[in-house]
């Protein structure tokens, strides 16, 4: 893979469901890999940097795994809810580059 | 907390015209990014600032510059305006060396529209 990628592009659940985003990035001069949230009209805010494989991070209902060595990061929401409701966007760190490659990101909505 | 300020938050300009984007990091902070995210498109990274010298370089035009101060601000300078620089432009900054994966906090973005 050469490009970051995720999946799915969108995702509709209801109030309560459980979800799961993938991101897949280029696992060769791999650094680490960013997770944001952005909601509309506002700036992304950071959820996770991870940079070992294997590594398990989580922050409420909200973790993530990551797989350096097949170059995959999932991202899971637990019991989603109204305000879970945005696009969350991965970006790797490859090399020593400051830079960050981000994906298209996946667009969460849950309804009531 | 005081996060990344971006001016303005929005301009209109005409083609050819030229614009200037200024971004002041969090307090502290001394590495800058400058994004580009198109209509329907993700964030492109155009080029980054450590300690006021350019440490990574992405896909900014000839046609920008860019600069970052003794007070660490940023400034993305774009000339010769054309149709297709319309987008929002993010302005990140971190604290850490050129090279780390030091966590990127954003701003809100300049929506910049060429008419």
């Amino acid at each position: 893979i050469l490009n970051v990628e995720q999946s799915p592009q969108s995702l509709h659940v209801q109030e309560g469901d459980s979800t799961i985003f993938t991101c897949s990035f280029p696992s060769s001069n791999f650094y680490a890999l960013h997770w944001y949230r952005w909601e509309t009209a506002k700036s992304p805010e950071a959820l996770f940097v991870m940079t070992l494989n294997g590594d398990e991070k989580k922050k409420g209902r909200i973790s993530a795994t990551l797989n350096t060595k097949e170059g995959y990061s999932y991202l899971y929401i637990k019991g989603s809810q109204p305000e879970d409701s945005a696009t969350y966007l991965c970006a790797s760190h490859t090399g020593t580059a400051s830079k960050l490659t981000f994906g298209t990101g996946t667009r969460l909505q849950v309804t009531l | 907390a005081a996060g990344v300020i971006q001016s303005p938050r929005h301009l209109i300009k005409e083609k050819r015209e030229t614009a200037t984007l200024k971004c002041y990091p969090i307090p502290r902070h001394d590495t800058v990014y400058w994004y580009q995210q198109g209509p329907g498109q993700d964030p492109q990274f155009l080029i980054s600032f450590y300690e006021k010298m350019q440490s990574d370089k992405g896909s900014i035009p000839d046609r920008f510059s860019a600069q970052q101060f003794s007070d660490y601000h940023s400034e993305l300078n774009m000339s010769s305006l054309e149709l297709g620089d319309s987008a929002l432009y993010f302005c990140a900054s971190s604290l850490g060396s050129a090279g780390g994966y030091n966590e990127q906090f954003f701003g809100p973005g300049t929506r910049l529209t060429v008419l």
